[in-house]
């Protein structure tokens, strides 16, 4: 059974600061792994998809990686903003299945 | 193009009552999957569908009914609602060509559900 883990659960940061969250999961044999971004009360929005035969994916000031053998991703989030507040989810997608993590609720101070 | 939408946003049950959770897609992907999310947890997978017809059960199962009649729909049957249920449900789609291509995860805005 798949299972995935994100670390640190909460991060308060100060603005302008450069971060990393963690995603880590059981079976390597992921197909895909996806990361979103959830505000309070909000359903999820899809930041990156990083597919399996992909390292990293990048949009903007947002970097995902992917190591399948290690099971590990990251999401490095550069010059970080207040309005990057959110709780951020990773995703391990699979044969018609997907598992998700708990979560990592960021918070940037101004 | 809607994407995923899914009725209704808010709905407050009696135990015992029952109700229908209803989800389209216009994009025509042949996955759609329902989840609910708890407080401050992620998302944990009730059943999925590869395709009209076909269904399969996630994670947490218990207590609900699907069906796929149709590419666009698939409503989730609450029987006997119990105060467990009360969560928020998401409803999502992806697109699969291939036995190693998991589409990218597309998602609806969410069903708060309240069982009192």
């Amino acid at each position: 059974k798949q299972e995935v883990t994100q670390i640190p659960a909460a991060l308060s940061v100060p603005e302008g600061e450069n971060l990393v969250l963690n995603c880590s999961f059981t079976d390597s044999a992921i197909y895909n792994l996806q990361w979103f971004r959830q505000d309070p009360g909000k359903g999820l929005t899809s930041l990156l998809l990083i597919q399996s035969s992909q390292r990293e994916q990048t949009s903007g000031r947002l970097n995902a990686s992917l190591d399948k053998s290690s099971g590990r991703s990251t999401l490095y989030i550069a010059a970080s903003q207040p309005g990057d507040s959110a709780t951020y989810l990773c995703a391990a997608l699979g044969a018609g299945k997907s598992t998700f993590g708990d979560g990592t609720t960021l918070t940037v101070k101004p | 193009n809607a994407g995923v939408t899914q009725t209704p946003k808010f709905r407050i049950l009696k135990i015992g009552q029952s109700m229908t959770l209803q989800c389209a897609q216009d994009m025509n992907h042949n996955y759609m999957y329902w989840y609910r999310q708890d407080p401050g947890m992620g998302l944990k997978l009730i059943y999925y569908s590869v395709g009209a017809g076909i269904t399969d059960k996630g994670e947490v199962p218990n207590g609900y009914n699907v069906s796929r009649s149709t590419t666009e729909d698939f409503p989730l049957r609450l029987e006997l609602a119990a105060p467990s249920q009360t969560s928020v449900y998401f409803c999502a789609s992806s697109y699969l060509n291939s036995p190693r291509n998991t589409g990218e995860l597309f998602f609806g805005e969410g069903s708060r559900l309240t069982v009192l």
